[in-house]
């Protein structure tokens, strides 16, 4: 089945000690991102990934580290975290086309609590 | 990048047409409109993706008039599980999607 996955799915975590939550795709795509959702913020972009080793900063990149090492995973790093950062996530993945716009796929996220 | 406009919310009742406007003024050449629906505690998944005119497809319908300035998702005779949030995003083709900007959603309220 065609999907990205993401884990874990909930995080408790208190300040400062570092986490990953990771992203995995099954369907050979070039493209990946990471977004957090805040009540009344909708979705917000932290980075993208067009491919292997080329990573770019979203809207709201402070705070956050990616890789992309290998094309089917992208973790999402945060090395300080930090209450503001208490939020949930999602990560996508779509083709990149280029006679066509091609979908994105979502994770069903992962929420993470920094106390 | 096109910035989008839409209702905060909307209410409808089982077997409505339901649609729902995006404004995007600074649309560009090269982007397409995708809509999305979003269910609690899930990610947001695809419904539906135009350039101009009308799009239809099993779950919606999609019109964008000529000066693509704005489109309309449409969602015809709508039941309870239709209750979700709505986003639309403009971005481009040719080069993937690169940033990406959501709006804040329409949450769809459906009634019996």
């Amino acid at each position: 089945e065609a999907q990205v996955t993401q884990n874990p799915r909930y995080l408790i975590t208190v300040t400062g000690k570092k986490l990953t939550v990771t992203c995995s795709q099954n369907m050979n795509h070039e493209y990946m991102s990471w977004y957090r959702q805040d009540p009344g913020l909708g979705l917000r972009q932290i980075y993208y990934s067009m491919n292997v080793e080329v990573t770019d900063k979203g809207d709201v990149p402070e705070g956050y580290k990616v890789s992309r090492k290998e094309k089917r995973n992208f973790p999402l790093i945060l090395e300080s975290p930090s209450p503001n950062q208490t939020s949930l996530y999602f990560c996508a993945s779509s083709l990149i086309g280029e006679t066509y716009n091609s979908p994105l796929h979502f994770g069903n996220g992962t929420r993470l609590t920094v106390t | 990048l096109a910035k989008t406009t839409q209702p905060i919310s909307m209410d409808s009742y089982e077997g409505q047409e339901v649609n729902i406007t995006c404004s995007h003024n600074n649309i560009a050449t090269n982007d397409y409109i995708t809509w999305y629906q979003q269910f609690p505690s899930q990610g947001p998944r695809f419904i539906i993706q135009g350039y101009k005119t009308k799009v239809t497809n099993e779950v919606a319908s999609l019109f964008i008039p000529a000066d693509r300035k704005s489109s309309t998702l449409s969602l015809p005779r709508v039941s309870l599980s239709d209750t979700a949030v709505y986003y639309c995003l403009v971005g481009p083709m040719n080069t993937g999607f690169q940033k990406l900007v959501f709006g804040t959603g329409t949450r769809l309220l459906v009634s019996p």
